[in-house]
């Protein structure tokens, strides 16, 4: 069974700091790997995916097979990016049943 | 703007009752889930469902049924509340084809 572990459930970083939200997973096949986030009073969404490459909000992740790790990035916190974010993952082919992390809370400090 | 609606923000119902969840999404979507999400433990899958009346159990089924009539609705039951159900209960819909998961704005249940 695949798992996902987010190590850090608080993460405080200081306005213009570089922020890395921890992300590993266990799987034997090869997974999509997913970052969602949930903004105060919205709801989860879709902030990045690893198969899209692209930067979003200026955040990016490296799905790094070896180390079966899939890190979200960004070089300069912003207020804006405090949240909660859950890294999930998407087994290949069979159902389309995702397993998310326990998730790690953002805190950018101004 | 693609939609996923859950009936209720709060609920408070009594240990014993039977509680339904509706879900409805207007995205033609195949695939639909129930979460429940909580603090240190993240989301945790109850159930989902990848047909009309098909469905699969997720990580924690147990003290919950669903049900799944018609593509765009997918309901959450349990059958006899208990205060260890006092969550955040999250649906998500998905199309097999893309496989981001769109989700519903939550309803927070709490049983006394």
């Amino acid at each position: 069974a695949q798992r996902v572990t987010q190590p850090e459930k608080l993460l405080s970083v200081f306005k213009g700091a570089p922020v890395e939200l921890k992300c590993n997973y266990s799987y034997s096949g090869s997974p999509e790997l997913f970052w969602y986030v949930q903004y105060s009073r919205q709801r989860l969404q879709l902030l990045l995916r690893h198969i899209s490459r692209e930067s979003i909000k200026g955040f990016t992740a490296d799905l790094n097979k070896g180390e079966t790790s899939f890190h979200l990035k960004k070089p300069f916190a912003q207020e804006e990016d405090s949240a909660m974010y859950y890294c999930a993952l998407l087994p290949s082919g069979g159902y389309q049943k995702v397993t998310f992390g326990t998730g790690t809370k953002l805190q950018v400090i101004p | 703007d693609v939609k996923v609606t859950q009936s209720s923000r709060y609920l408070v119902k009594r240990t014993g009752e039977k509680v339904f969840l509706e879900c409805v999404q207007d995205m033609d979507h195949e695939n639909m889930f129930w979460y429940r999400q909580d603090p240190g433990l993240g989301l945790r899958l109850i159930y989902f469902s990848y047909d009309v009346k098909m469905k699969e159990k997720g990580d924690i089924p147990e003290g919950y049924s669903v049900s799944r009539e018609k593509k765009e609705r997918f309901s959450l039951i349990l059958e006899s509340a208990s205060t260890n159900q006092t969550s955040m209960y999250l649906c998500a819909s998905s199309a097999p084809a893309n496989t981001e998961a769109f989700f519903g704005q939550g309803t927070r249940l709490t049983v006394v």
